[in-house]
């Protein structure tokens, strides 16, 4: 199957600073990725569909200039979560299709944010 | 609206027991509909979808649109199908929205 690798797995940052976390597709082209959040041993919430060289369709709820998602080539969306609060500490993950008739999606490994 | 319903958090079983993982949706169209799995540790990954109808483990799932369901079955569990098992629904946009996720534990 197709590999939709994220980098870091696991980052620790200090409230009020920055982080990007990328997500990237190794063996195919993805024009769109999504950015799902999970809690521990809960469901995924969808936060954002990233769009190559477009802006991204955030979710109702989700503040977009809080969780900013750029995807600038076919391989590499990036996610920066701005002016971390202890409470966006999460798992975030993403995933992409490889082919865009077929509904199914494939998954990077998870990003764990933990915001001090 | 568009919503993706398993009833059961935790399902607890002996090996060699039949297992039922349920799950309900809501949909106006025609819906596409998925089992992803979590093994401990591992990314979540696809285990089957309805337009397959495949056995895929042992498991399979039956899409009933009358009672707009779409309940994981195996007959038989075994200790290595522990793990998390999410339903999920795919619209139109091509989101695909997951229910709560069922955590299945079989015991030896």
């Amino acid at each position: 199957g197709a590999v939709v690798s994220q980098h870091p797995s696991r980052v620790i940052c200090k409230s009020g600073t920055s982080v990007k976390i990328e997500c990237r597709s190794l063996d195919f082209q993805a024009t769109t990725m999504f950015w799902y959040r999970q809690f521990p041993k809960q469901s995924l919430m969808l936060m954002a569909t990233s769009n190559e060289g477009s802006k991204a369709t955030y979710e109702q709820g989700v503040e977009k200039d809080k969780f900013l998602i750029n995807h600038a080539s076919l391989t590499l969306s990036t996610l920066t979560v701005t002016s971390a609060h202890p409470e966006d500490s999460s798992f975030y993950i993403c995933s992409a299709r490889s082919d865009p008739n077929t509904g199914e999606l494939f998954f990077g490994e998870g990003s764990r944010l933990t915001v001090l | 609206a568009q919503r993706v319903t398993q009833p059961e958090k935790l399902l607890s079983v002996f090996k060699g027991a039949p297992v039922e993982l349920k799950c309900n949706y809501s949909y106006s169209g025609s819906p596409e509909l998925f089992w992803y799995v979590q093994y401990s540790r591992q990314r979540l990954q696809l285990l089957l979808r309805h337009i397959s109808r495949e056995s895929i483990k042992g498991f399979t799932a039956d899409l009933n649109k009358g009672e707009t369901s779409f309940h994981l079955k195996k007959p038989f569990a075994q200790e290595e199908d522990s793990a998390m098992y999410y339903c999920a629904l795919s619209n139109q946009g091509g989101k695909l929205i997951f229910g709560q996720g069922t955590e299945l534990s079989v015991k030896p």
